[in-house]
């Protein structure tokens, strides 16, 4: 069975510009969540989508967001990038069960904003 | 903000060794979850306990959960050097729900 595969693995934009990041769930998995890991931040909860939907966010500005596709892929996009914004952006995919289950995390995409 | 907060935040150990890593929480929650991290790559799921478990136990792994204390612990027995890696705890449920809050980590160094 294939794991979580996220797309490109690094990316470097400077800053004000766009980048786009993509991520592929297990099968059979329907909630994609999106972390942010940046150096002294530790990992911070971004968004979850299940079933095409926002389900929740977390405490980031309106220019982080995303979109779930009916194959449960997931894109997240950050616009107007800044410094502060390179880190290691992590998806994870579980199965839903109506309770919270075992997150798989894909390899990650690494942003680098200059 | 940050959920968990792992204990201690960096241990070195020899091979053979026992490595035990504790982790605290605030609110209450569904489930908590152990990861391992390499060199900052992806995460490695490791274990699931849920609130209304004690301990649960995988390969040379061995997790506990105290809900009364909000804390938990992951003993790694008989450590190697390819356990050399950072370990977090993330919890489940509270106010986010389905999203996991994760601590700190721990780093451990695991030396031939």
């Amino acid at each position: 069975e294939a794991g979580v595969t996220q797309s490109p693995t690094h990316l470097i934009k400077t800053r004000g510009q766009q980048a786009t990041l993509r991520c592929s769930p297990i099968s059979g998995h329907t909630s994609v969540y999106w972390y942010q890991q940046a150096l002294g931040l530790g990992l911070q909860f971004l968004l979850w989508y299940d079933e095409g939907e926002e389900r929740n966010r977390g405490n980031f500005p309106p220019r982080f967001s995303g979109r779930q596709f009916p194959n449960y892929s997931s894109e997240l996009n950050v616009n107007a990038l800044e410094l502060e914004d390179s880190a290691l952006y992590l998806c994870a995919s579980s199965r839903w069960t109506g309770e919270p289950e075992t997150q798989y995390f894909g390899p990650g995409t690494r942003l680098l904003v200059l | 903000s940050q959920q968990g907060e792992e204990d201690p935040q960096a241990l070195s150990i020899q091979e053979g060794e026992n490595a035990t890593m504790n982790c605290s929480y605030k609110t209450s929650i569904n489930n908590l979850q152990w990861y391992r991290q390499n060199s900052g790559r992806g995460l490695v799921h490791l274990i699931l306990i849920r609130s209304n478990e004690r301990e649960k136990h995988s390969g040379r792994l061995r997790v506990t959960l105290d809900t009364s204390k909000k804390s938990s612990s992951l003993l790694i027995t008989a450590s190697r050097a390819a356990d050399t890696a950072s370990y977090f705890c993330a919890t489940a449920g509270g106010h986010r729900g389905y999203a996991l809050n994760f601590g700190k980590g721990t780093s451990l160094l695991v030396t031939p």
